[in-house]
């Protein structure tokens, strides 16, 4: 698969666990935030967003929090599987341009 | 199916040459989207589109072109002025009033050598 998680912070936890993945954000004026999902050699799959006007979110096993304060966002995930095990990504968008701003990236491994 | 498609999965090419890598779309999306990811790094915006016949460079276009004569392709051709060619090229495409929702295509892994 591809190397993209080279060099990347990596949250290593057990089936089962939550895991709490964290992303800083850098534009104040960014009135969307996304978390994708990028398993080895794939594209990024959207997982869940958030407008600037919620703190907090919910999906399926997933709560996505944001913190305008401290320009900080985090994707919780439940119950973790080893289908989990990928690459995390947080992106920032404003409306008003119509490009993202993609973090760095976590790396999730899942233990069973 | 309704999806993004590039081609070819993985490409191999010599340095001085220049290659077109492939990115179809059939969500009906009006723009479109082309990414670099390098190991451990985030997405890098190439280029970008939301009209056919108009396109707007992202962060990192040099060395790079793109056409969009039709709503539903947006190739994109890596120049033999682009100094480190070799990277995972990701394309992604999304409404106009959702460029927060946007879908990506499985990607090609470019190796020039």
């Amino acid at each position: 698969g591809e190397s993209v998680g080279l060099h990347l912070p990596t949250l290593s936890v057990q089936e089962g666990d939550n895991s709490i993945i964290n992303c800083a954000y850098s534009n104040s004026a960014s009135d969307y935030f996304i978390w994708y999902k990028q398993e080895s050699g794939k594209g990024p799959q959207f997982i869940i967003d958030i407008r600037s006007n919620m703190d907090k979110r919910q999906g399926q096993r997933v709560t996505v929090l944001l913190n305008k304060t401290v320009k900080h966002l985090s994707l919780q995930i439940a119950a973790t599987q080893p289908g989990d095990s990928a690459v995390y990504f947080c992106a920032e968008n404003n409306s008003g341009y119509s490009t993202l701003t993609f973090g760095k990236g976590t790396m999730l491994l899942v233990s069973p | 199916d309704g999806g993004i498609t590039q081609s070819p999965k993985y490409l191999f090419r010599k340095e001085g040459q220049n290659v077109t890598l492939s990115c179809e779309q059939n969500l009906n999306h009006d723009a479109m989207y082309w990414y670099r990811q390098d190991p451990g790094q985030g997405l890098r915006l190439i280029y970008y589109s939301q009209i056919v016949n108009d396109f707007q460079k992202g962060d990192i276009a040099e060395g790079y072109s793109v056409s969009r004569e039709k709503k539903e392709s947006f190739p994109l051709t890596v120049t033999s002025a682009q100094k480190n060619p070799t990277a995972f090229y990701l394309c992604a495409s999304s409404n106009l009033q959702g460029a927060h929702e946007q879908y990506f295509g499985p990607g090609t892994r470019l190796t020039v050598t």
